[in-house]
């Protein structure tokens, strides 16, 4: 069972540009979440998306867009990158069976905006 | 507004000690409360959770308590190792909303040996 995976580790853009990155869930999980954890903060939700459709959104810009694949993968973009928009991006994959799924998160992709 | 809250950034303690880590919301509708452990360069990962039916859960060395009518939930370790040394963050989420999760700022625990 292979678990959470992102890519890339880190990345550098300049202020304006777009970026995407990318989540592989853990085997058999149909969901996946996306949280921005800044400096010395806990990970703040950002969306969800399950089976494809996006399925719950936190207090984030329209400029933060997502897509769920068919094989359940996830990417999250990022357009007109703002300084306050490095952070850590982590991605959290779950199986929906009830109410309280569990969510596995991914090491993270360590986005620097200058 | 922060809807939970860690008021202590970082926690020592001698090996085989415990470990009281705390943790207070403002949200009256949450009803399920996490606690994540997060190691440098990876992700947080899933430790132990209390429904709010509950007041009380263990795990191991690990419990947790709930006083719903303080608002307040606390991670005890015992006894605390070296290997426990990590950012611990507490989460909690709403019935309406189970898959919002809400993660206060974190503590930071070191456990000297």
């Amino acid at each position: 069972e292979t678990g959470v995976t992102q890519s890339p580790t880190h990345l550098i853009k300049t202020r304006g540009q777009q970026v995407t990155l990318r989540c592989s869930s853990q085997s058999g999980h149909n969901t996946v979440s996306w949280y921005q954890q800044a400096l010395g903060q806990g990970p703040q939700f950002i969306f969800q998306y399950y089976r494809e459709e996006e399925n719950g959104r936190g207090n984030f810009p329209p400029r933060f867009s997502g897509l769920q694949f068919p094989n359940y993968s996830s990417e999250l973009n990022v357009n007109a990158l703002e300084l306050d928009d490095s952070a850590l991006y982590l991605c959290a994959s779950s199986l929906r069976t009830g109410v309280t799924d569990t969510q596995y998160f991914g090491p993270g992709t360590r986005l620097t905006v200058l | 507004d922060q809807q939970v809250k860690q008021n202590s950034p970082s926690l020592s303690v001698q090996e085989g000690r415990i470990s009281i880590l705390n943790c207070d919301y403002t949200n009256s509708m949450f009803d399920y409360f996490l606690w994540y452990k997060k190691y440098p360069a990876e992700g947080p990962t899933f430790l132990i959770s209390i429904s709010s039916i509950k007041d009380k859960n263990e795990d191991g060395r690990f419990t947790v308590f709930l006083n719903k009518s303080a608002k307040h939930l606390s991670l005890h370790i015992v006894p605390s190792q070296p290997g426990d040394s990590a950012v611990y963050f507490c989460a909690a989420s709403a019935e309406t909303s189970y898959d919002k999760v809400i993660f206060g700022p974190g503590t930071s625990l070191s456990v000297i040996p």
